[in-house]
């Protein structure tokens, strides 16, 4: 069975870093690119990030371009979002996701597109 | 505001069908294909249908999707009061660099 199990959520102060991460298993991790999307509380969903099978292109939101970090371990078969300059606004429950497809854009960036299955999510929140 | 844009609401009775639309942009629906998510009340949100129209295995026919230019429409047949939820439709934007979501629809089997 294909399982995701995101964990390394928890409260943090505006301007503070946290670590989450998500343990792949029942499939083989590095066949396939990985992302992390986010859903504040309430609210819709937003893609946060996208790496691919070998850590060797990633993308990220604008939202969050400069402060979080994706990467990859997949001897662990293990996904990370390092998280640093926290602002109240990424409160959200962080989804780990497997990528259908990733492919090169018109533009030439990496895309991440359609996402299965899904992590149960790992809060974060943001307040001081 | 979310890139794509979709119905806040849609509601019918069981056995009857739905449709909801997802409307977008050339960089997003109209270069890229469009995927659909079921979001149940506290739980993940779940595939329903990939590339457009195809279907993940175990999702019934009774979930459809198609496209066209940029727009997306998935449909829904002989509702049941367990496809309560809420359903996003989703793709790439090739002009932001980034995937992008519908805001979401709420479905009420009356």
């Amino acid at each position: 069975e294909v399982q995701l199990v995101e964990s390394g959520g928890g409260v943090v102060r505006p301007g503070g870093s946290l670590r989450l991460s998500c343990a792949a298993s029942g499939f083989t991790f590095d066949d396939y690119g990985m992302s992390w999307v986010r859903q504040a509380p309430g609210k819709g969903l937003e893609w946060v990030s996208g790496i691919n099978w070998n850590g060797g292109s990633t993308g990220y939101a604008d939202s969050v371009k400069g402060r979080f970090t994706i990467s990859r371990d997949n001897a662990k078969t293990s996904l990370y979002l390092q998280m640093n300059s926290l602002r109240t606004e990424d409160t959200a429950l962080y989804y780990c996701a497997r990528v259908g497809t990733f492919y090169y854009d018109s533009s030439g960036y990496p895309a991440f597109n359609w996402f299965d299955p899904w992590g149960q999510g790992t809060l974060v929140t943001v307040s001081s | 505001q979310s890139v794509l844009t979709q119905p806040p609401s849609v509601s019918a009775a069981p056995g009857q069908k739905v449709t909801i639309s997802c409307s977008g942009s050339s960089p997003n629906i109209g270069k890229n294909s469009v995927s659909w998510f079921q979001q149940l009340p506290g739980t993940a949100p779940k595939l329903l249908i990939y590339d457009n129209n195809k279907r993940p295995s175990g999702i019934p026919d009774r979930f459809s999707g198609s496209k066209s230019g940029t727009s997306a429409t998935l449909g829904i047949t002989g509702l049941q009061t367990g496809d309560e939820a809420d359903y996003y439709c989703g793709t790439w934007d090739g002009s932001l660099s980034a995937g992008v979501f519908g805001g979401g629809t709420k479905l009420t089997v009356l």
